[in-house]
């Protein structure tokens, strides 16, 4: 089964700040990756899809990049509703797997 | 309107078993790659099951011999029966759609249910 690393596990930022997250995948997944984002007490939400592909009504200060191993979920100016749990989850093979999950807090 | 709506949940002794359904509307389930997706009480989101619009069926190895996904497609109906339940498997556990069954859709769970909790305490 695909592994999936993730990274940081917690970040803390400020409003305004640019923030990056990384996964990184134990073998190849092409761009199979989405990113989502949970808010305490929600089901999770996709962000992103194949890598880089931005889901209707997501804001464009979201940004997705990466293929095959190396993905990274990019914040460009952090707004107060941002503070929230991202994951990532290659669905490239089944078993699918998530990433750890990287809890973004308000510095 | 597109939704899932799961239910089944509860408090169940160690060594029990429980159905969790999740009912589907404006998402067909047997033309889907439809899952189970739990969290842990603090924790992350770990993938559990899927069942694909072919039948081919996954299980996490945690989960494995323990845990049977199907489906009622008169219905338009998931389920998920979850046998010799045990402490671990207290979680939220959330049914999803994911496009990767979809020709011409990018991969993603795109369409989640709200949860429902399962706890497993004597």
């Amino acid at each position: 089964a695909i592994q999936m690393t993730q990274s940081p596990s917690s970040l803390s930022a400020s409003v305004g700040d640019r923030v990056t997250i990384t996964c990184r995948a134990s073998q190849g997944i092409r761009n199979d990756l989405g990113w989502y984002q949970q808010k305490p007490g929600k089901a999770p939400k996709l962000l992103i899809s194949a890598a880089s592909s931005l889901q209707s009504g997501v804001p464009s200060r979201f940004s997705g990049s990466g293929s095959g191993t190396e993905f990274t979920l990019t914040i460009s100016s952090l707004q107060p509703e941002d503070f929230a749990t991202y994951y990532c989850l290659q669905d490239y093979s089944y078993p699918c797997s998530f990433g750890q999950g990287t809890k973004l807090e308000i510095k | 309107e597109v939704q899932l709506v799961e239910s089944g949940g509860g408090l169940i002794q160690p060594g029990g078993s429980l159905r969790l359904s999740c009912a589907a509307s404006g998402v067909i389930v047997s033309s889907n790659y439809m899952n189970w997706v739990r969290q842990a009480p603090g924790k992350g989101l770990e993938w559990v099951s899927a069942l694909f619009s072919g039948g081919t069926t996954y299980y996490a190895d945690s989960v494995k011999g323990r845990f049977t996904i199907s489906r009622d497609n008169s219905k338009n109906m998931l389920y998920l029966q979850m046998n010799s339940l045990r402490a671990e498997d207290t979680a939220v556990y959330y049914c999803a759609r994911d496009r990767k069954g979809l020709v011409g859709y990018y991969y993603g769970m795109d369409v989640w249910g709200q949860g429902t909790t399962v706890t497993v305490s004597s």
